[in-house]
């Protein structure tokens, strides 16, 4: 069945660092939404991509869907310790009503 | 505006035993969808409600059942419960479904079960 990986699974780093998450499916995709979810607490919805090879912008986030709508990424410019979650991406899977979850990228912040 | 309301937030159980999770959505969504978060598993998807049927459902057991009534709110139903079926369980919802735009999601119902 369709996966959607994503890499690194953990980050670690000095506030004031850039931090990207990648996330690779093996099948395409129809759109890709990201998600942030804080430490106990839920998932907290950032943004949808649709285009194939669409880039967005929310402050220092950075968003971009692959040329191929198979892969995306989430570039946070110099971290803040606010920054910290586990970021997921997600997509339906063309029109099927089947949503599939990353497996997610955990990111600390050190200050 | 209200947002997605999941009772109960926690809940100990007995293997065998079964239960039952409610999740009330922003008034006015027709989308109710649930997931499971482990930590070894993450999240995972189980089923979508939309209008009152049952648009898809994930790879789980039939013992995982849901449901969704006329004022939108969704229950999900999982039966002979067993170890492995601990986990937060999510409820999501949405204007107009999976894929065309933001889910909302609940606190989630922390389910142990012994």
């Amino acid at each position: 069945g369709q996966q959607v990986m994503q890499i690194p699974q953990y980050q670690h780093v000095q506030e004031g660092e850039d931090f990207t998450t990648y996330c690779n499916s093996s099948t395409t995709l129809s759109n890709i939404q990201w998600y942030k979810q804080r430490p106990g607490g839920h998932p907290v919805f950032l943004i949808q991509l649709v285009k194939s090879g669409e880039v967005k912008k929310q402050k220092r986030l950075t968003f971009q869907f692959g040329e191929a709508k198979k892969n995306s990424s989430l570039h946070i410019t110099a971290t803040q310790t606010t920054d910290v979650g586990t970021y997921f991406c997600a997509s339906d899977t063309s029109g099927t009503y089947k949503y599939i979850f990353g497996t997610g990228t955990r990111l600390k912040v050190l200050a | 505006k209200a947002g997605v309301t999941q009772t109960p937030r926690y809940l100990i159980k007995t293997r065998g035993q079964q239960v039952t999770l409610s999740c009330s959505p922003i008034s006015g969504h027709r989308s109710v969808s649930w997931y499971q978060q482990t930590p070894g598993q993450g999240l995972q998807f189980l089923f979508e409600y939309f209008s009152e049927t049952q648009r898809n459902k994930g790879n789980f057991p039939g013992r995982f059942s849901g449901r969704q009534f006329s004022n939108s709110r969704s229950e999900m139903n999982v039966s002979t419960l067993e170890l492995g079926d601990s986990a937060l369980y999510l409820c999501a919802s949405s204007l107009k479904g999976l894929g065309a735009g933001e889910l909302f999601f609940g606190e989630g119902s922390r389910l142990t079960v012994l």
